[in-house]
């Protein structure tokens, strides 16, 4: 079945620095891949997607690559706020087509200190 | 902008009780889930519905729990008997039948 694999949190950063989190997936075929965001007290919120190999999504300074060779989908941005502190969820879909559950990892921590 | 809206923002019922969660997908939006998420664990998959009928269930959506569009713009969860273990974040998601699914903002149930 389809799996998503997620670095484990939490994740505590400086202000500026650089974040990496890891995301792995197992799929058959062509997944779509998400990463989702919950802010504290809020609901999930699409971040970005991308929907083929080599698509990068992008959105609010966060970037992530979809790479069918290792199967990963790692979200990076080069500088972090503190109004980036949330929890971050890689998730998929089997393909693109829609109408498709979506598979989530268990969710990172991420926490921007001044 | 259009999005998935949820009532109530939290329930506190006592075990054994009868819940219904609402939500209101986004209104062109043909394609309608729940999810769950138990505190601090990972989002769940529930339940799939289209076109007036379930089109996928996890095997935790057993026969404690239903769903419904009554009215053509609410669509409903129903838990017949509250366990313990049912508190949890309940996610309601739409989408047009693209990738992308609008999640509403949750509600969280908790049974005592």
């Amino acid at each position: 079945g389809n799996s998503v694999t997620q670095m484990e949190g939490p994740v505590t950063l400086s202000e500026e620095a650089f974040l990496t989190i890891n995301c792995t997936y197992t799929a058959t075929g062509y997944p779509s891949l998400f990463w989702y965001v919950q802010y504290p007290g809020e609901g999930l919120q699409l971040l970005l997607k991308a929907t083929k190999a080599d698509d990068k999504g992008s959105n609010k300074g966060f970037e992530a690559t979809y790479r069918k060779e290792t199967t990963s989908f790692h979200l990076e941005k080069g500088s972090v706020q503190v109004s980036d502190s949330a929890v971050y969820f890689c998730a998929l879909t089997p393909t693109n087509f829609g109408n498709e559950k979506l598979t989530f990892g268990t969710g990172t921590r991420l926490t921007i200190i001044p | 902008e259009p999005e998935v809206t949820q009532t109530p923002s939290h329930q506190v019922t006592q075990m054994g009780q009868e819940v219904i969660l609402r939500c209101v997908p986004i209104s062109n939006h043909l394609y309608f889930y729940w999810y769950r998420q138990i505190l601090g664990q990972k989002v769940e998959f529930l339940v799939s519905f289209y076109n007036n009928e379930i089109s996928e269930k996890s095997e935790i959506f057993d026969d404690q729990f239903s769903v419904e569009r009554p009215d053509g713009s609410n669509f409903t969860l129903k838990i017949r008997s509250t366990k313990l273990e049912d508190s949890a974040m309940y996610f309601c998601a739409s989408t047009t039948g693209g990738p992308e699914a609008f999640f509403g903002q949750g509600t969280r149930l908790t049974v005592v």
